[in-house]
């Protein structure tokens, strides 16, 4: 069975950073590009971040570009999203993804950061 | 970005209804569209790829329909549980993978 678990998330200050991971299990992670997701409370969902399967290609929305980080443990089956310089408008649910040919098939319960002072 | 653009952004509908959720994109992207529905409290489950393609175990009162940058989800006969939000997505930009503003089907 297919299981995607996020942690790290918590209460950051603005301008602090986070790392966030997403654990994989259940599939041979490094064949699949990953993805990180998030939504604003009471909001829509907002595409954050693309990894290949090795690593080395790496995609960010727009926006996002400069301050997050996408990256992956193959050894580890673990992926992480590095976020710095975090505002309030950062504040989401982080979910993390497996993607299968061009479609995320499969999600976390998501991890919830919320930046404030 | 490819901008993904949804309507309506919300409806009413009932139980036995047939619902149309619109979805443009604004640059062709050929049969490179997804659709979600996500329920509160819940992440979003993947519904239908490739525009028209059923994911595994989804009913089949659910179908997809488009391509290039006009797209449309059906729901044939509205079942309580199919009361929730739903998201297109493109797939067309090489893991930049945008989302419409979804459209919330209430009762």
């Amino acid at each position: 069975e297919v299981q995607l678990v996020e942690s790290g998330g918590g209460l950051v200050q603005p301008g602090g950073s986070l790392r966030l991971s997403c654990a994989a299990s259940g599939f041979t992670f490094s064949t699949y590009s990953m993805s990180w997701v998030r939504q604003a409370p009471g909001k829509g969902l907002e595409w954050v971040s693309g990894v290949g399967p090795s690593g080395a290609t790496t995609y960010y929305a727009e926006s996002l570009k400069g301050r997050f980080t996408i990256s992956r443990d193959n050894s580890k089956n673990t992926l992480h999203l590095q976020m710095n310089s975090l505002r309030a408008e950062d504040t989401a649910i982080y979910y993390c993804t497996r993607i299968l040919s061009y479609r995320s098939d499969h999600w976390g319960q998501g991890t919830l950061v919320t930046v404030s002072s | 970005d490819i901008q993904m653009t949804q309507s309506p952004s919300s409806l009413s509908a009932s139980v036995g209804d047939r619902v149309t959720i619109a979805c443009r994109a604004s640059q062709s992207i050929r049969d490179y569209l997804n659709w979600y529905q996500q329920k509160p409290g819940k992440a979003p489950k993947l519904l239908i790829y490739a525009a028209s393609t059923l994911q595994d175990g989804v009913p089949s009162r659910f179908s997809g329909s488009g391509s290039g940058t006009d797209f449309t989800l059906t729901i044939s006969s509205l079942q309580p549980e199919d009361f929730a939000t739903y998201y297109c997505q493109q797939s067309y930009s090489t893991l930049v993978y945008t989302f419409g503003q979804g459209t919330k089907l209430e009762i």
